[in-house]
C-alpha cells in the first residue's frame, strides 16, 4: 500500500479555539485533494475538497489551504466543538494509466477537543 | 444520496477459513471501488482498485490470491479474505467512486462504507 503506517499524531485544542491540521502529500501529479473525518469504528466522511488550481476553499466552519510549491495541505476548523473530535485524513487524487483515478491517504491526525 | 453499504460490520472467524465482505452502492452506480485496510491508530492503506467487469488492480505487497476482489456489477464489489490468519485481523473499508461536479468541473466523489472489523482467532 501507499499510505505510511505511522502512529497518528494528536492535536489537542480547547473548545472554541481554532484548529489547524496539516498534511504533506506525496505526488506532484495529484490534481484534487480531499479532507475526511473518521470517527472511531466508522468509515471516513467527506469534509471539504479542493482542486489543484486553487489555493484556498472555504466551507462551513472549515477552510482548506493548498500550497503546491511545498506539497502541503491544511484544514482549519473554526470554533472547534467537542463533536469535531475525530481522526482527520487528507487524501490526494490523481489520474493513473488507463484513465483511472487513484486516491491515497495521508497519515492522519487525531483531534482531541478539550471541553 | 450517495450511500455505500458495507457488510458485515464485524466478523470473527477461525484461522484457515475464508471471509467475504460486501460493498454496495445503494443509490448510484460505481464503476470503480477501492478497498482499504486500516490498523489501529494508523491511516488507510489502499489494497486494491476494483473496476466493474475487469480484474482488480492490486497495490504492491498485497497478495492477489489472498485478497480476492470481485466487481461483478456496477453496485457491488466483494473482498474475500482467503485462508485467514490472525495477522489478517484488521478494519477493512471500501469506497465507491462516482462522478460529481465540483468547482465548475467534473471531478470524482468518494463515498466510504462503514467498515468491517475482522478478527481471526
Amino acid at each position: 500500500g501507499e499510505s505510511v503506517g505511522l502512529h497518528l499524531p494528536t492535536l489537542s485544542v480547547q473548545e472554541g479555539d481554532n484548529s489547524i491540521i496539516n498534511c504533506a502529500y506525496s505526488n506532484s501529479a495529484s490534481d484534487y485533494f480531499i479532507w475526511y473525518k473518521q470517527e472511531s469504528g466508522k468509515g471516513p466522511q467527506f469534509i471539504i475538497d479542493i482542486r489543484s488550481n486553487m489555493d484556498k476553499r472555504q466551507g462551513q466552519r472549515v477552510t482548506v489551504l493548498l500550497n503546491k510549491t511545498v506539497k502541503h495541505l491544511s484544514l482549519q476548523i473554526a470554533a472547534t466543538q467537542p463533536g469535531d473530535s475525530a481522526v482527520y485524513f487528507c487524501a490526494e487524487n490523481r489520474r493513473i494509466s488507463g484513465g483511472y483515478q487513484k486516491v491515497t491517504f495521508g497519515t492522519g491526525t487525531k483531534l482531541q477537543v478539550i471541553p | 444520496g450517495a450511500v455505500v453499504s458495507q457488510h458485515p460490520s464485524r466478523v470473527i472467524c477461525k484461522s484457515g477459513t475464508s471471509v467475504k465482505i460486501e460493498c454496495r452502492s445503494l443509490d448510484f452506480q460505481a464503476t470503480t471501488m477501492f478497498w482499504y485496510r486500516q490498523f489501529p491508530k494508523q491511516s488507510l492503506m489502499l489494497m486494491a482498485t476494483s473496476n466493474e467487469g475487469s480484474k482488480a488492480t492490486y497495490e504492491q505487497g498485497v497478495e492477489k490470491d489472498k485478497f480476492l476482489i470481485n466487481h461483478a456489477s456496477l453496485t457491488l464489489s466483494t473482498l474475500t479474505v482467503t485462508s485467514a490468519h490472525p495477522e489478517d485481523s484488521s478494519f477493512y473499508i471500501c469506497s465507491a467512486q462516482r462522478p460529481i461536479v465540483s468547482q465548475g468541473r467534473q471531478l470524482y466523489g468518494y463515498t466510504f462504507g462503514s467498515g468491517t472489523r475482522l478478527t481471526v482467532v
